[in-house]
C-alpha cells in the first residue's frame, strides 16, 4: 500500500488567498484525522471522519477552516481567507477504527507558509 | 480526560550510548500507548505500541519500551544509539473504550545524536 497520500508537498501563498490541501487515505480504513503542527502549540487534532462523516471538529480553529470527505478516498482541508498565522505544518492520518486499536497511519505533511 | 507528559524537549546523547526517553500520562481509564518517530520533513512513524499483554514491548529500529501502570509511565529505551536516530519522538495515548477514540499526544522529544 503506498501509504496515506498529502498533495502539495509545500504550498506558499499569500495572506487572503484560499488554500486547499488534499488527502488520500490508505485503503480499507474508515477514519480520517488532519492535525496541525506548530513549534509553538505542537501537534493539534483539528478534524475527524468515520465512515466520511465528520464526528468531531472541535479542534477546528476557526470559520476560515473548513473539511469535506466525499468519498472513503478523498478528503480536503480548506482555509479562506488564509492568514500567516495558518503557517504549519498539516497532516492527515486515516486508521481502521475497528481493526486497528486506534493505530494511526500518517501521511508526508503539507508545509504551508502564508505570507 | 487524558494527558500525556514527556519529561525532556531536548536528549543530546553521543553515538552508540544508551537512551531513555521519558513518558508520563494521566488518565481515569486504561488506554492503549504509543511511541510515534517523526525523522525531519517527515510525517509520523509508529515505532512501537501497547495494547494488552507482555509489559515490555518492542519496537522498529532497536527501541523497546515498558509500561508501568503504577507508575503511569512508558519510557523509550534504546541500548545503542545511532546517528540515523537522531528525530522528535512523540508518546501518546489512546482510551480503550469503544467508538471514537482519538490519540492524545505528548508535546515530544527531539533526540540529537552526535558522533
Amino acid at each position: 500500500d503506498a501509504g496515506v497520500i498529502q498533495s502539495p508537498r509545500h504550498e506558499v501563498t499569500e495572506m487572503g488567498q484560499e488554500v486547499t490541501l488534499r488527502c488520500k487515505p490508505i485503503s480499507g480504513h474508515n477514519s480520517l484525522f488532519w492535525y496541525r503542527q506548530t513549534m509553538m502549540r505542537g501537534l493539534e487534532l483539528l478534524i475527524y471522519f468515520n465512515n466520511n462523516v465528520p464526528i468531531d471538529d472541535s479542534g477546528m480553529p476557526e470559520d476560515r477552516f473548513s473539511a469535506k470527505m466525499p468519498n472513503a478516498s478523498f478528503s480536503t482541508l480548506k482555509i479562506q481567507p488564509s492568514e500567516p498565522r495558518d503557517s504549519a505544518v498539516y497532516f492527515c492520518a486515516s486508521t481502521d477504527q475497528g481493526l486497528a486499536k486506534n493505530i494511526q497511519y500518517f501521511g508526508a505533511g503539507t508545509r504551508l507558509s502564508v505570507l | 480526560a487524558q494527558s500525556v507528559t514527556q519529561l525532556d524537549s531536548q536528549v543530546p546523547v553521543f553515538e552508540e550510548a544508551p537512551v531513555e526517553l521519558r513518558c508520563n500520562y494521566s488518565s481515569s481509564v486504561s488506554v492503549y500507548l504509543f511511541w510515534y518517530v517523526q525523522y525531519p520533513n517527515q510525517g509520523l512513524q509508529l515505532l512501537l505500541k501497547y495494547l494488552s499483554g507482555s509489559t515490555l514491548v518492542k519496537g522498529i529500529n532497536g527501541f523497546e519500551a515498558e509500561f508501568n501502570k503504577s507508575q503511569t509511565s512508558f519510557h523509550l529505551r534504546k541500548p545503542s544509539v545511532h546517528i540515523s536516530d537522531t528525530a522528535e519522538y512523540f508518546c501518546a495515548v489512546s482510551p480503550r473504550s469503544g467508538g471514537y477514540n482519538k490519540l492524545i499526544f505528548g508535546a515530544g522529544t527531539r533526540l540529537a545524536v552526535h558522533p
